[in-house]
């Protein structure tokens, strides 16, 4: 059965911190892993992996994946309450199908 | 213009009925999804639509169906609404290669 584990499933810092949100994936004819915001509604794309050791970075947020490991992180520097949301890490296979994982509430407090 | 659209926004509906949300994207995307994500915010896939190609969830009661009147639209149709379908059904749609788009969500409530 294809399934994506993230972890922690929730993390309260305080602005200013370093996170690190972690994904696994078993996936049959995986492509890509792609990580998502979740605020109050849709999910909203941040980034798509799909080499192994290439780090993909937007401002304070960076990504990378390892193939080996069938596993990538998510990274936030010196966080800010605006980070506050729910993090979805999906992988994506040749079917094109996505499989979500259960996510990760980060909460920061000012 | 919005890229992926679904309606209503708001549904509230007693146990027993049928109900249907709509759902539209003016992207040229080749798939469509429908999901739903429950209380705990996991993002369950329910269906995927490719070129007339369905791929259901196997875990999805049969209550539901989709409906496809073109690459455009893919609609959910819920029959005999119970209370645990109570949730936010997205509606999603994707190239053949590249990221899922959603739309705004659908909050079912169902009493």
């Amino acid at each position: 059965e294809d399934k994506v584990v993230q972890s922690p499933l929730s993390l309260v810092v305080h602005e200013g911190d370093t996170v690190t949100l972690n994904c696994s994936y078993e996936v049959t004819n995986f492509r890509s892993l792609l990580w998502y915001k979740q605020e109050k509604k849709a999910p909203t794309f941040l980034f798509m992996l799909t080499s192994s050791g290439i780090e993909k970075k937007s401002g304070r947020l960076s990504s990378i994946l390892d193939k080996k490991e069938l596993s990538s992180i998510l990274n936030i520097t010196a966080t800010q309450t605006g980070d506050s949301a729910i993090y979805l890490c999906a992988a994506h296979n040749t079917g094109n199908q996505f499989y979500f994982g259960t996510g990760t509430s980060l909460t920061v407090i000012p | 213009d919005t890229a992926v659209s679904q309606t209503p926004k708001y549904l509230v509906t007693q146990m027993g009925n049928d109900k249907s949300i709509k759902c539209e994207q003016n992207l040229g995307h080749d798939t469509m999804y429908w999901y739903k994500q429950d209380s705990k915010k996991f993002l369950k896939i329910m269906f995927s639509y490719n070129n007339k190609e369905l791929i259901i969830n196997e875990t999805v009661p049969n209550r539901f169906s989709p409906k496809s009147p073109d690459k455009a639209h893919l609609n959910l149709h819920i029959n005999s609404l119970e209370l645990g379908d109570s949730a936010v059904y997205f509606c999603a749609s994707s190239p053949l290669w590249g990221q899922a788009f959603f739309g705004q969500g659908t909050r079912l409530t169902v009493v």
